[in-house]
């Protein structure tokens, strides 16, 4: 069955430190893995996709995220978060012969100043 | 940049009532999507549009669900006799047919709340 799983529900950081969030996939065929970042009240922005080609893919907003097959895994990565990340992040997979995305649960971020 | 737009931004319902959620997708885009999220829960899948029919739709998409495409630009999601159980956040998303995949894009949702 095609899945998400973002494991941390919510994840607390600094101002000024590193992000990691976690997202593995359960895809049948060669999945298309997205990152979504939902602010309070907002829609859906697409931060970064990885259709193929590089498994180390750059997006918006200085986010980054590593396609690791073997692993199933899909996590994205920021160097140094700023108080204005602080929002829900939604990991998603789709095909190409599915066109619908299956979205994660969400990882909620907070950001202490 | 081009935004899908959807309005109400907040609608609210009496049970049983019909009800009509407005999307206007990026205008050379032609795949067409809706989404829910119940609040608290993940985004989930409900239909996908393309070539003025529906592509594929979820088991959440039951007969009192219809989409439409009443003009060049707009694109509807009706719900004949809501439930309780509607209330949830709607999204509308499309996306272009580009070389390779192309993502969806996604509006800024109508908060549906059914009383």
């Amino acid at each position: 069955a095609q899945s998400v799983t973002q494991p941390d529900i919510h994840i607390t950081v600094s101002e000024g430190a590193s992000l990691e969030l976690r997202c593995n996939y359960s895809y049948g065929a060669t999945p298309y893995l997205f990152w979504y970042v939902q602010s309070p009240g907002q829609g859906l922005q697409l931060l970064l996709k990885y259709f193929s080609g590089d498994t180390l893919v750059q997006g918006i907003k200085g986010f980054e995220a590593e396609f690791k097959r073997s692993q199933s895994s899909f996590n994205l990565r920021k160097p140094s978060v700023h108080w204005s990340d602080a929002a829900e992040y939604f990991c998603a997979v789709g095909g190409r012969r599915d066109d619908k995305i299956i979205f994660g649960k969400g990882t909620r971020l907070h950001i202490l100043p | 940049e081009p935004e899908v737009t959807q309005t109400p931004s907040h609608q609210v319902t009496q049970m049983g009532q019909e009800v009509i959620l407005r999307c206007v997708p990026i205008s050379n885009h032609l795949y067409f999507y809706w989404y829910r999220q119940i609040l608290g829960q993940k985004v989930e899948f409900l239909v996908s549009f393309y070539n003025n029919e529906i592509s594929e739709k979820s088991e959440i998409f039951d007969d009192q669900f219809s989409v439409e495409r009443p003009d060049g630009s707009n694109f509807t999601l009706k719900i004949r006799s809501t439930k309780l159980e509607d209330s949830a956040m709607y999204f509308c998303a499309s996306r272009s047919q580009g070389a390779g995949n192309q993502p969806q894009h996604f509006g800024d949702g109508t908060r549906l709340s059914i009383l």
